[in-house]
C-alpha cells in the first residue's frame, strides 16, 4: 500500500523568507506520479505540479521549485521570497499508474506567512 | 474553461437526517471523484466514476453513503442517515480519461456539519 508523509504540521515564516515543505512517500511500484496541491482558506484544492517517477529533473516555476529525489523517496517543495498570499495548507499526493489512479494524500502542511 | 462546480457550499443538519451534494465536472472530463476531507486531514477517496460506471467504491460506507452519475456528467452523493462523524468537507474532482495520467481538478467543496 502507498503512503505519503508530511511531517511538518504547521510552519510560520516572515514575508520574503524562503520555506521548504517536506514530502516523503512510500510505494512498491516503479511507475507513479507525485503531486502538490494548495488549499487556501476558501477550501478549493489548487493543482500546482505533477511529476512522474521517471523524471527526476527539478522544476522551477516562478517562486516555486520542486526537488524530486527517488533515492530518498522525497518530493520537497520550496517557496522563495514567500508572500502573505502563500498562506494555505499544502498537500503532497501520490498516484499509482493503472486504471484506478487514486490520489493518496499526505496530511498537509499549514503554511502561515506573516507580514 | 469553467471549473468543477459543487453545491451547496455549506450544509448544517442534525444527526439521522439525510443530505445530498451535487457536482458538475469540467466539460469533457470522463472521470469523477468524490473525496471526504475531515478537519486537519488530507482528502480521502470515497468513490470514483468513469463515465457513469463505478471504478472504485471500496472506501464508501455503503450502509449510509450512496452516489450516482446517471448520464456520465453530473453526480450526486447522498448520506442517509448522517452521523456526527460525517462532519467534513466533501470534495468533487474530475479528470480526463484518455491518454496518460491526467491531473485531477477539484471543486470548492461542500462543508457539512452534523449536529
Amino acid at each position: 500500500a502507498q503512503k505519503v508523509t508530511q511531517a511538518q504540521t504547521e510552519i510560520s515564516v516572515v514575508e520574503k523568507e524562503d520555506v521548504t515543505l517536506d514530502c516523503v512517500y512510500e510505494t512498491r511500484d516503479t511507475t507513479y506520479y507525485l503531486f502538490w496541491y494548495k488549499q487556501p482558506p476558501s477550501g478549493e484544492l489548487v493543482f500546482l505540479i505533477r511529476r512522474n517517477s521517471f523524471d527526476e529533473q527539478n522544476e522551477i516555476s516562478g517562486r516555486y521549485s520542486w526537488n524530486f529525489q527517488k533515492s530518498t523517496s522525497s518530493f520537497n517543495f520550496t517557496i522563495t521570497a514567500s508572500q502573505v498570499v502563500d498562506s494555505a495548507v499544502y498537500f503532497c499526493a501520490l498516484c499509482l499508474s493503472g486504471s484506478a489512479r487514486q490520489l493518496t494524500f499526505g496530511s498537509g502542511t499549514q503554511l502561515t506567512v506573516l507580514p | 474553461e469553467a471549473g468543477v462546480a459543487q453545491s451547496p457550499r455549506y450544509k448544517i443538519i442534525e444527526k439521522r437526517q439525510s443530505v445530498a451534494f451535487w457536482c458538475n465536472p469540467i466539460s469533457g472530463h470522463a472521470t469523477l471523484y468524490w473525496y471526504q476531507q475531515i478537519l486537519g486531514q488530507g482528502p480521502k477517496l470515497l468513490i470514483q466514476f468513469q463515465n457513469n460506471g463505478v471504478v472504485d467504491d471500496s472506501q464508501l460506507p455503503k450502509d449510509r453513503f450512496s452516489a450516482e452519475r446517471l448520464k456520465g456528467v453530473d453526480s450526486t452523493l447522498k448520506i442517509q442517515p448522517a452521523k456526527l462523524e460525517d462532519s467534513a468537507v466533501y470534495l468533487c474532482a474530475s479528470s480526463q480519461l484518455k491518454g496518460s495520467l491526467k491531473t485531477q481538478y477539484f471543486g470548492p467543496g461542500t462543508r457539512l456539519l452534523v449536529l
